[in-house]
Order: structure tokens, then sequence, then C-alpha cells
């Protein structure tokens, strides 16, 4: 079966240190995989998403960058992080099949202070 | 374009009580509809979902109708319990390739039960 990790679980940084988010997918090959970030209060919003190793797609301009060095390996970055980065990151991956449902990684509580 | 539009919230009921969350959607072409749960500092588990007109989604006693003449998946539970306090959000997804599986979620709904 297919599960999805993400690292870490919880993260605290000072404004203007870096980041990095991982999330990683077992269980398939050549997903589809989704950053998405969720502010306290507010719903879903798509960050990157890519659909091969290499290949980034991004849907809000900001200060976080994404990469996909590996089929399955997800990595979401930030050189300076701001205040507004403070939320919950969640990671996601799909076939890309026919109906496109989503599955979830339990997500990175991110606080910038 | 491309929208879904939830209920807003929260939602507090008594346990036991008949749930609905209203979801309607905007959409070009045949999108798939979803019910996501998001339990408290979890991420987010498809509840259940359906992929044309008419079809029922249905999952732990949660149900849902694709209604294409009203454009709406509205969620519906009999009798919840405290347990199925969470955030709901509804999505669509739009079944052609240029998508590439994106999802287009609602704001969700917090649901709060209680005893």
């Amino acid at each position: 079966s297919q599960t999805i990790h993400q690292w870490p679980a919880t993260l605290v940084q000072p404004v203007g240190s870096p980041l990095s988010l991982e999330c990683t997918v077992e269980g398939t090959s050549n997903p589809n995989l989704y950053w998405y970030r969720q502010a306290a209060g507010r719903g879903l919003q798509l960050l990157f998403y890519s659909v091969g190793i290499g290949q980034i797609s991004s849907e809000v301009p900001q200060n976080l960058s994404a990469s996909r060095p590996q089929d399955r390996q997800f990595i979401l970055s930030s050189k300076k992080l701001l205040l507004s980065d403070s939320g919950f990151y969640l990671c996601a991956w799909n076939t890309g099949g026919l109906y496109n449902e989503q599955f979830f990684g339990p997500g990175t509580r991110l606080t910038v202070l | 374009g491309n929208s879904v539009t939830q209920m807003e919230g929260p939602v507090t009921l008594s346990e036991e009580a008949f749930l609905t969350i209203n979801c309607t959607y905007t959409a070009t072409g045949y999108p798939s509809l979803f019910w996501y749960v998001q339990y408290p500092g979890e991420g987010l588990q498809l509840l259940l979902k359906a992929t044309k007109a008419d079809d029922k989604g249905s999952n732990k006693g949660f149900e849902a109708t694709y209604r294409k003449e009203t454009t709406s998946f509205h969620l519906e539970k009999g009798s919840v319990q405290v347990s199925d306090s969470a955030v709901y959000f509804c999505a669509l997804s739009l079944n052609y390739g240029g998508s590439q599986g994106n999802l287009i979620f609602g704001k969700g709904t917090k649901l709060s039960v209680k005893p």
C-alpha cells in the first residue's frame, strides 16, 4: 500500500532563517506531487505541483521554492523565512489518473517568530 | 472560472443531530467531486467521492450526491457523533489532461459536535 511521509512534524524558525521541508511517498512510482499551505483559519492554498523529476509548477509567486530530486521526493524550501510563512504545510500525491483524488501527508506545522 | 463554495462555519450540533454541509461548484466540463475531512492537527483524509452525475458517494455514515442540475454536492449524515468534529472540505477535480490532477478546494467548514 502507499504511504506518504512528511518531516519534520513541527518546526519553529526565526524570521530570515532558511527552510527545508521534505515529503516522500512509498509504494507508487511516478506520482504527481503537491505542496499546500493552510494558514490559521483558512482553506488550502496550492503552492507547487510536480508531474515528474525536476518538473515544478508554481501556483503562487512568493519566497518559497520546491524541488523534486527523486521520483518520490518533494522538497519545499526558502532562503529567508517571513512571518507570513507560518502555517500548516501539507504534501499530497496522486497518480494523475482519471478521477484525480489526492492523498495527503500528516503535515508540518511551521511557526516563524 | 472553476470554483467551489461551501457554507460558512462553524457548525455546532448536538450528538445524534442531522448534518448537512452545503457545497456548490462552478466548472467547465465534467468534474469529479470529493469531500475531505481534517481532524485537529492532522492532514486531510478522503471521506467520499463521486465521479459522474447522480453518483452517490458514501463512507462512515456520510453521503453526498453529485447533482449536475444544481451543481451541488451536499454532505449529509443522519446522526453525528462527537468523533465527527473536524473540518470538512469540498473539492473538485477537472477530468482533462491539462489539469494535471489538481484539486480546487472550498474554504472548509468546521463542525463541532457536543455530547
